[in-house]
Formats: C-alpha cells, structure tokens, sequence
C-alpha cells in the first residue's frame, strides 16, 4: 500500500500569512493527489485534484503543486475561514487510495 | 442543488449488523460512482468501500472485506451499506461521496455523515 506522510500534524498562522503543507508518498503516484478542506462537524471538501486543478468554486489562493512523491498545499494570505483541517489523498493505486493524517490550521 | 444524506446510524452491540443508507438529489445518480468513506471520532479519513455507477464494479477496503456489502438502487436514487460482523473499530462517522467523473477516485460531493457506534 502506499503511504502518504503528510507534515505538520499542527499549524499555527494568522489571518493574512502564507502556509504551505506537505505531502510525501512512498512511491511515485504521478500527479494523482487530491486535498481536501475539512471544519469541525462537516463533511470534507474538495480542494484541488490532480496536484494542482483547483476544484470549482474554491478560492483562487489555494493552490497546489507536485509531481511524483512530493506534493505541496499553498494557502496564500489566510482568510478566517481557511482554518480547519487538511488533509491529501492519493489515488494512484485504486482501491486503495489513502489518505494523509491531516494538517490541523489553527489561529495564532 | 446536489445533496447526499445519509442515515441509519446508531449504537449497536459488537458482533451485530446496521445498514446505512444515502439519499441521493439533484444530479443523475445513475451516472455516478459512488463512495463510503468513515472517520473514526477525532481520527482521519478512510475509505471503506467503491461501487461503479451501474453496480458491476464494486471494491472495500481489506478492513472490511468479508464484512460489509455495498449496493445501490439507481431507481431509487440511493446508496446503501450493509455492515456486519461490526467491531468496535468500527466506530465512526459514514459518508457518503460521489466519483468526480473526469478523476473518479476523488470525492467532490459528501454527504454530512451518519454516526455509528459499536458498543457493548
């Protein structure tokens, strides 16, 4: 199975910064990596698929890049809502994509 | 408008069964893949099982192989999951979300999530 390692765990910023969230895999799963936007009591949201697509409606400073193993979420001058958790998933290796552990965004 | 709501969630007893259904709205379900996908309370995302739009196709996680059924009424326009054989890690909250066509493993509509709760 392949494994997605996702970091930090835990983030803290303020509303305007700039933060960036990793994702590594185990193996190269070329650009079949989604992200997701997930608030306490809601159901996950579709960020950005294929690496770096950003899904309808989403905010255009969400972006997202990589290829291969290594894959990055950027969120560009944070806004109140972006707080929440994080997560990325691969679907390379269907059925059994996976998912990261989760980035917690939290207010500084 | 489209909606995903799922329901028949509940406590039940290890070693017993549940059935959850989804109640799909407001796009052609019979075009779609659809998903269960659970989250353990205060844990991540994992994906427990796959079925094609037309029910031929259908894929589980090997946590609950063996376990679970998934099916579907496409004339009904829901998606069902039979659970049995439950255990405690069992214990989650169920979505339910659909295949985006153009990347099919990924989720671009999710139900809100039925609790289910396995415990003596």
């Amino acid at each position: 199975a392949i494994r997605i390692t996702q970091s930090p765990s835990s983030l803290s910023a303020s509303t305007g910064d700039r933060v960036t969230i990793t994702c590594r895999a185990s193996q190269g799963i070329s650009s079949y990596l989604a992200w997701y936007q997930q608030k306490p009591g809601k159901a996950p949201k579709l960020l950005i698929y294929a690496a770096s697509t950003l899904q309808s409606g989403v905010p255009s400073r969400f972006s997202g890049s990589g290829s291969g193993t290594d894959f990055t979420l950027t969120i560009s001058c944070l806004q109140s809502e972006d707080f929440a958790t994080y997560y990325c998933q691969q679907y390379y290796s269907y059925p059994g994509i996976t998912f990261g552990q989760g980035t917690r965004l939290e207010i500084k | 408008e489209v909606q995903l709501v799922e329901s028949g969630g509940g406590l039940v007893q290890p070693g017993g069964s549940l059935r959850l259904s989804c109640a799909a709205s407001g796009f052609t379900f019979s075009s779609y893949e659809m998903n269960w996908v659970r989250q353990a309370p205060g844990k991540g995302l994992e994906w427990v099982s796959y079925i094609s739009s037309s029910g031929s196709t259908i894929y589980y996680a090997d946590s609950v192989k063996g376990r679970f059924t998934i099916s579907r009424d496409n004339a009904k326009n829901s998606l069902y999951l039979q659970m049995n054989s439950l255990r405690a890690e069992d214990t989650a909250v169920y979505y339910c979300a659909r295949g985006m066509p153009i990347q099919l493993w990924t989720y671009d509509y999710w139900g809100q999530g039925t609790l289910v709760t396995v415990s003596s």
